[in-house]
């Protein structure tokens, strides 16, 4: 059973350009949720996506979205970066019925400048 | 607004003896909590739930306790071991699952010296 993967690792884009970052879930995962997390903070709830929907969102602005592909593999785009959009973004993929536990990716660690 | 507090940013405890770890919560709609565990360079990994309907949860070394009352939880590492420092993050859900939208802490950073 393969785990959460995430491409690329690291990433360094300047002011104003776009990113995507990609997401591969758990085998057999439906739900895929993104996080992002600071540096000294916690990670924040940016959406969810069940069933290539979106199922839910956290209080981060339009040029954060997301793609879930029918194999449950998820896409993070975020337009116009800012400096504050630095971060960690974490995948985490779960069933989205019952209370299953939400497993993790190593993370993409976003550098802008 | 901060709704889950870990207070402590770090906790230095000996090997062989218990570290506790704190967290508070100031939404009364959370109804499920967990504790995640962060090594360097890896995404959280998962450790120890409680559901709001109880107010004790034990899996081997580990374990939480939910005073709703206070509106904090703990967890209990028994005997602490090396291998536990790592940072660990407190987060909650609203609507008895886990599976949604987790709500973290800041975490705190736990080292288990030999």
């Amino acid at each position: 059973e393969t785990g959460v993967t995430q491409s690329p690792t690291h990433l360094i884009k300047t002011r104003g350009q776009q990113v995507t970052l990609r997401c591969s879930s758990q085998s057999g995962h439906n739900t895929v949720s993104w996080y992002q997390q600071a540096l000294g903070q916690g990670p924040q709830f940016i959406f969810q996506y069940y069933r290539e929907e979106e199922n839910g969102r956290g209080n981060f602005p339009p040029r954060f979205s997301g793609l879930q592909f029918p194999n449950y593999s998820s896409e993070l785009n975020v337009n116009a970066l800012e400096l504050d959009d630095s971060a960690l973004y974490l995948c985490a993929s779960s069933f989205k019925t019952g209370s299953y536990e939400q497993y993790f990716g190593p993370g993409t660690r976003l550098t802008v400048t | 607004d901060q709704q889950v507090k870990q207070n402590s940013p770090s906790l230095s405890v000996q090997e062989g003896r218990i570290s506790i770890l704190n967290c508070d919560y100031t939404n009364s709609m959370f109804d499920y909590f967990l504790w995640y565990k962060k090594y360097p360079a890896e995404g959280p990994t998962f450790l120890i739930s409680i559901s709001s309907i109880k107010d004790k949860n034990e899996d081997g070394r580990f374990t939480v306790f939910l005073n709703k009352s206070a509106k904090h939880l703990s967890l209990h590492i028994v005997p602490s071991q090396p291998g536990d420092s790592a940072v660990y993050f407190c987060a909650a859900s609203v609507g008895g699952g886990s599976n949604y939208k987790l709500t973290f802490g800041k975490g705190t950073l736990l080292t288990v010296n030999p």
